[in-house]
């Protein structure tokens, strides 16, 4: 049983434009909920993260969107560039735990 | 600071082998976590900890024990290797439950 699903499995993007990745939760005792970027051959990378008292989180191009109702969650990545390419997971967990569950990741490719 | 460090980098082990991954953080995280990478599957739970003496079972615990004697290591112990243990295996720490985990670089396990 997948707590947390995500999609698109991969996703091509040009330059300049907005890249999507969308995740769903059934735990409603999930309250952090971050996304992870990695490069090939490295771990994993923090690089965005929101709690559910929010509906949005901005820093820099990257924005999550979060609704709570919905139990889902996105990562937008504006004016997307040839560098954010890579792979995109998004997570959640209880805090009270450190229990962090994340989802299948999805592949980036920004063409240039 | 040196992060969280994995050792090794590369294994190959025989069936029925046993080996223990080491992981070691330098950030008195409390929080410590192994996941195995597959691909299409994600990030997987194997077991996490949230301090020194305190362990608990992830997503995919079976074939693996793990202990929690300092808050600085949190080692992987693979009992008796099967090729599906075959992956590439990430140890993480972080603060709280409420903060990111930092990731190590990984150990890439292929069991034959």
């Amino acid at each position: 049983q997948q707590q947390v699903k995500q999609s698109p499995q991969s996703l091509i993007v040009q330059k300049g434009g907005i890249s999507i990745i969308n995740c769903a939760y059934e735990n409603t005792a999930f309250d952090y909920f971050p996304w992870y970027q990695q490069f090939p051959g490295k771990g994993p990378a923090l690089l965005i993260a929101i709690r559910p008292d929010v509906s949005e989180k901005k820093e820099g191009r990257f924005t999550i969107s979060f609704n709570k109702s919905a139990k889902q969650f996105s990562l937008h990545i504006m004016d997307s560039q040839p560098g954010d390419s890579a792979t995109y997971f998004c997570a959640a967990s209880t805090s009270n735990t450190g229990k962090l569950i994340f989802g299948q990741g999805t592949t980036l490719q920004v063409k240039p | 600071n040196a992060g969280v460090t994995q050792t090794p980098k590369f294994q190959v082990l025989k069936t029925g082998q046993s080996m223990t991954l080491q992981c070691a953080q330098d950030m008195n995280h409390e929080y410590m976590s192994w996941y195995r990478q597959d691909p299409g599957m994600g990030l997987r739970l194997i077991h996490y900890s949230v301090g020194a003496g305190i362990t608990d079972q992830g997503e995919v615990p079976n074939g693996y024990n793990v202990s929690r004697s300092t808050t600085e290591d949190f080692p992987l112990r693979l009992l008796s290797a099967a090729p599906s243990q075959t992956s590439v295996y990430f140890c993480a720490s972080s603060y709280s439950g409420r903060k990111g985990y930092t990731f190590g670089s990984g150990t890439r396990l292929t069991v034959v």
